[in-house]
């Protein structure tokens, strides 16, 4: 099956800086997502992108579709406290039966 | 307010036990799906739901079973066949047709006493 390569695997930062995580795929899809996971909680979806080279910002997340449509990336900006959490990409599997393929996650840790 | 709700938020099974998860959600949603999450992984699909009465495998289906008899609910059992069903466990919804997003509950903590 289709599989997704996220990394970094996880990132520690100082409160401010900006962060940049990425996936990859060896196919093409039309839909990529992302969302966080906060811990004991299901994750939320933060942005969802439709078209190759769409860029779409939500706040301080910026997140793009690759113009290959085999990757995206997202970024946050002047990160906070409460921006800590595990990102995870996802797309929607071709073929219009709506299943989703995760990444393994980017675990978020911001320091004060 | 509108969302999906997960019960019970921590679970323990005993040996060859079945345990039933539950999700409801009123967001009016034709699709459900159920996913499992372990440590350092991401979600991987149990089962799925496009429509009432109807339900597809996952990946790894083995050891679960679903119904789907009402279009808000979408209950799962862990099966006793399922020997390593320690996890979280994670029910989306979507509107179904092409490129709809799903959205999560807040999970059920499955773990062996």
């Amino acid at each position: 099956g289709q599989q997704l390569n996220q990394s970094p695997q996880s990132m520690f930062i100082q409160e401010g800086e900006d962060v940049s995580m990425n996936c990859t795929s060896s196919s093409i899809f039309n839909t990529w997502l992302w969302y966080k996971q906060e811990p004991g909680e299901g994750p939320v979806l933060l942005i969802a992108l439709y078209k190759a080279g769409e860029l779409t910002s939500n706040g301080r997340l910026t997140a793009q579709f690759g113009i290959t449509r085999k990757d995206s990336f997202l970024n946050i900006s002047a990160s906070i406290p409460s921006d800590v959490g595990i990102y995870f990409c996802a797309i929607l599997r071709l073929g219009g039966s709506e299943k989703l393929v995760f990444g393994k996650g980017t675990k978020l840790t911001v320091n004060p | 307010d509108g969302g999906i709700t997960q019960s019970p938020k921590y679970l323990f099974r005993k040996e060859g036990q079945n345990v039933t998860l539950s999700c409801e959600q009123n967001l009016n949603h034709d699709a459900m799906y159920w996913y499992r999450q372990d440590p350092g992984q991401g979600l991987r699909l149990i089962y799925y739901s496009q429509i009432v009465n109807d339900f597809q495998k996952g990946d790894i289906a083995e050891g679960y079973s679903v119904s789907r008899e009402k279009k808000e609910s979408f209950p799962l059992t862990v099966t006793s066949a399922q020997k390593n069903p320690t996890a979280f466990y994670l029910c989306a919804s979507s509107h179904t047709g092409s490129n709809q997003p799903q959205h999560f509950g807040d999970g059920t903590r499955l773990s062996i006493l």
